[in-house]
């Protein structure tokens, strides 16, 4: 079965500094999103992406932020400085197009701000 | 109120049994609905989506009700392997999900 893969799986990062979250999307899907999940909270939307720029984004990705789709196959999530409140497993996620297909996310990022 | 409201359990159901429960919504534009499972610290996995006219998929049905805004998940002779959190998920515009926190089910023999 086509999955969503993500690496890397655990990311330590100090406070300040740059991350980069990265994200394969299924080959034949168009749409791209990010999601993220404070441990013990729920899913919160990030970010969708479609034909090579933001469709829509939430009140948490601010300027911090951006998606990239740099060639045919990868997906990538930076956060540029990063916070403590940054902490959080991040999880990417793609669909053909049809909502009614529902979302396959792949096995998350858990990022760590130390 | 909060935009997708679950309860948050735990059901503790015998093995075998039935367990059911639901989901309201705030957003009465949302578009599409779905039942997701998470397990620990794993990714949300589609369970099935959710149909007006209700829809079963083995030994879960799920059902919506529009005009009430809520949304309802029935396992059947629940097994071990059905513990998990199960996410109500509603798409409220194109790929914008919004999730609930989720209700914890343990099944237990």
């Amino acid at each position: 079965e086509p999955e969503v893969t993500q690496t890397p799986s655990h990311q330590v990062t100090q406070m300040g500094q740059e991350v980069i979250l990265r994200c394969v999307p299924i080959s034949n899907h168009l749409y791209f999103y990010w999601y993220r999940q404070i441990l013990g909270q729920k899913v919160e939307f990030l970010v969708s992406f479609y034909n090579n720029e933001i469709s829509e984004k939430s009140e948490i990705f601010d300027d911090q932020f951006s998606v990239e789709r740099p060639d045919g196959s990868n997906f990538t999530l930076k956060i540029r400085s990063t916070k403590l409140e940054d902490s959080a497993m991040y999880f990417c996620a793609s669909t053909k197009g049809d909502p009614s297909d529902g979302y396959t996310f792949g096995s998350g990022t858990r990022l760590t701000v130390v | 109120r909060k935009e997708v409201e679950q309860d948050p359990g735990p059901f503790n159901v015998p093995e075998g049994a039935t367990v059911a429960f639901n989901c309201t919504y705030s957003n009465s534009a949302s578009q599409s609905f779905f039942w997701y499972r998470q397990d620990c610290r794993k990714e949300p996995k589609l369970l099935m989506s959710v149909y007006s006219s209700g829809n079963e998929d083995g030994r879960f049905t799920a059902q919506l009700n529009r005009a009430s805004q809520y949304i309802s998940l029935l396992i059947r002779d629940s097994k071990l392997s059905d513990s998990a959190t199960y996410l109500c998920v509603v798409n409220v515009a194109w790929g914008k999900l919004q999730f609930g926190a989720g209700t914890q089910v343990v099944v237990t023999p």
